[in-house]
């Protein structure tokens, strides 16, 4: 089955404990990003990668790294979390042969205490 | 800067009335709007993707045109039911590796 999983769905956290949100995709698809959704203000992207070893800021990269090493997997890394990243992360995925539809992983909740 | 919104952040309409979802964007040079759909704390699923050289997509009862030289998207939805009860959202990119930026969204609400 075509899909986007991301690990672990729900996380509780203490702040400046590093973690690291997995995002795989079993499609082959060359684009990969990372968004967080809060209520009132939407769904923004935090990074994208265009490729393996290809990554660009979104509009809030602030606070968070990722790594392209291998096209299926795309981890968002929080080096030392605070608790306005408690969020709703999403990671997508999308080919560019065809029409470039994005495909959305489930969704993974953080809180940051 | 792009900017993408969505009217009316609401909507409440009573079972099998068509009706009409907008998406609007500061920036004409776009690659492809997107319409997503997203249940309550689900992920988003793909309704219907429109190449900037296209100027529409139909799936069953879902229509979307684009309209680039106005900024402007819409999403029309026939014979409406409950369970199409959702909040959707549109979605643009400005070229292939580009960012993606997302409206609010609208929240629909159809009423059995």
């Amino acid at each position: 089955e075509a899909q986007v999983t991301q690990n672990p769905r729900y996380l509780i956290t203490v702040t400046g404990k590093k973690l690291t949100v997995t995002c795989s995709q079993n499609m082959n698809h060359e684009y990969m990003s990372w968004y967080r959704q809060d209520p009132g203000l939407g769904l923004r992207q935090i990074y994208y990668s265009m490729n393996v070893e290809v990554t660009d800021k979104g509009d809030v990269p602030e606070g968070y790294k990722v790594s392209r090493k291998e096209k299926r997997n795309f981890p968002l890394i929080l080096e030392s979390p605070s608790p306005n990243q408690t969020s709703l992360y999403f990671c997508a995925s999308s080919s560019y042969r065809g029409r470039e539809t994005q495909y959305f992983g489930p969704g993974t909740r953080l809180l940051v205490l | 800067k792009q900017e993408v919104t969505q009217i009316p952040a609401a909507l409440s309409v009573p079972e099998g009335e068509n009706l009409v979802l907008n998406c609007s964007f500061t920036d004409s040079a776009i690659y492809n709007l997107q319409w997503f759909r997203q249940d309550p704390g689900k992920g988003l699923t793909s309704l219907l993707l429109i190449q900037s050289s296209q100027r529409e997509q139909t799936s069953g009862r879902l229509n979307a045109s684009l309209d680039k030289s106005s900024g402007r998207s819409t999403l029309y939805i026939a014979a409406s039911q409950p369970g199409d009860s959702a909040t959707y959202l549109c979605a643009v990119k400005k070229t292939s590796y580009d960012k993606v930026i997302f409206g609010p969204g609208t929240s629909l609400s159809v009423i059995p």
